[in-house]
């Protein structure tokens, strides 16, 4: 079946950093979503991505649609203590609105 | 982004015993609203679809005798744990799937966790 897997699984940064991490599929998503989980919170999201080749911010965050629909890319600038959590990519099985969820990556920030 | 509550936030019950969870659509009626399972550490596993006034559809694995779920309503959901065991404490939310302009995109409650003692 259909898999996301993210990497890096996990990553410490510095304050003012900037952070990278993507998702990547065996098969080929229509519509990617970037969601960030808080501990004992629901995923929030952060960025939907609907074309190959988009390029899309919020704030901070920027994230890309793979050319080959088989990835996605999101990048966090000048990282602050509050973007720590577990940031989810996912995208919905083909014909449904479905999603499947990404393997995560968990951020931790050094002040 | 649709905003949803979960109640109650956090559950302990003994084994055998049933657990209700309620997850609510306070500003949209949600004909489709989705069920989710977290273990520490892992990911969001999708256990049902429920659908507004008809039978709700389970993944491949999730016991539908165990995990009875009712969407009475376009704004309410519930998840009752039948008969729980210590193995089916978990992190339990919920979305509901609003219409965009170019597609449908899930918006999460806050979850709810189970523990089963």
């Amino acid at each position: 079946g259909q898999q996301l897997n993210q990497s890096p699984q996990s990553m410490f940064i510095q304050e003012g950093e900037d952070v990278s991490m993507n998702c990547t599929s065996s098969s080929i998503f229509n519509t990617w979503l970037w969601y960030k989980q808080d501990p004992g919170e629901g995923p929030v999201l952060l960025i939907a991505l609907y074309k190959a080749g988009e390029l899309t911010s919020n704030g901070r965050l920027t994230a890309q649609f793979g050319i080959t629909r088989k990835d996605s890319f999101l990048n966090i600038s000048a990282s602050i203590p509050s973007d720590v959590g577990i940031y989810f990519c996912a995208g919905p099985t083909s014909g449904t609105y479905k999603y499947i969820f990404g393997t995560g990556t968990r951020l931790k920030v050094l002040a | 982004g649709a905003v949803v509550s979960q109640h109650p936030s956090w559950v302990i019950c003994k084994s055998g015993t049933s657990v209700k969870i309620e997850c609510r659509s306070l500003d949209f009626q949600a004909t489709t609203m989705f069920w989710y399972r977290q273990f520490p550490k892992q990911s969001l596993m999708l256990m049902a679809t429920s659908n507004e006034g008809s039978k709700a559809t389970y993944e491949q694995g999730v016991e539908k005798d165990k995990f009875l779920i009712n969407h009475a309503s376009l704004t309410l959901s519930t998840l009752t744990v039948t008969s729980a065991h210590p193995e089916d404490s978990s992190f339990y939310i919920c979305s509901l799937l609003q219409p965009m302009a170019i597609t449908d995109t899930q918006y999460f409650g806050p979850g709810t966790r189970l523990t089963v003692l």
